[in-house]
């Protein structure tokens, strides 16, 4: 069936330094989201990307998706303490309303 | 505007039993999703109610239902509950046909 996997699992950066995640399905999406959950928290929506080589910046975020429509990517820019959490890239599967989660990458960042 | 709310927070139940968990979308959401989410993992679809009927369902068996009501407000029932149930339940609102779900703060349930 379709996956959608992220790597890495896990990132612990020192405050200041850059953090990417990528994102990889294993068929062409149509969109692809990007969400947000905090320790004991819950997803929180940051940002859907719909076009092909589609670049979209929020602050210090940047959110690509490839050409192929097949992978994204997360680059956090001088990362800072509040953006500990973990960060799930979901794209639509095959049943409506069905968005197919990635397991995550957990970004812990030391002061 | 306010959030999606989910209720209750916490529950703990034993193998066997019945369990509704229940959600109240964002003003404005016509669509409710009910995903599942073992610690450690992302989330996983259940389904999705649109004017009060199921409109697509992941892959769980059928003792995994659930309503949608007139002010698009959402039950999930789980009957006979097995120890795998154990899970963050968490209810996501969105306005059908656009992006981005509003998740709320999710029911931990325990099953014992």
């Amino acid at each position: 069936g379709q996956q959608v996997m992220q790597i890495p699992q896990y990132q612990h950066v020192q405050e200041g330094e850059d953090f990417t995640t990528y994102c990889n399905s294993s068929t062409t999406l149509s969109n692809i989201q990007w969400y947000k959950q905090r320790p004991g928290g819950h997803p929180v929506f940051l940002i859907q990307l719909v076009k092909s080589g589609e670049v979209k910046k929020q602050k210090r975020l940047t959110f690509q998706f490839g050409e192929a429509k097949k992978n994204s990517s997360l680059h956090i820019t001088a990362t800072q303490t509040t953006d500990v959490g973990t960060y799930f890239c979901a794209g639509p599967g095959g049943s409506q309303g069905n968005l197919i989660f990635g397991k995550g990458t957990k970004l812990s960042v030391k002061p | 505007e306010t959030g999606v709310t989910q209720s209750p927070t916490h529950l703990i139940k034993t193998r066997g039993q019945q369990v509704t968990l229940r959600c109240s979308s964002q003003s404005g959401h016509n669509t409710v999703s009910w995903y599942q989410q073992a610690l450690g993992q992302g989330p996983q679809f259940i389904f999705q109610y649109y004017r009060e009927e199921e409109n697509g369902r992941g892959n769980f068996p059928p003792r995994f239902s659930g309503l949608q009501f007139p002010n698009y407000s959402s039950e999930l029932n789980v009957n006979a509950l097995e120890l795998d149930d154990s899970a963050l339940y968490l209810c996501a609102s969105s306005l059908r046909g656009r992006g981005g779900y509003t998740f709320g703060s999710g029911t931990r349930l325990t099953v014992v």
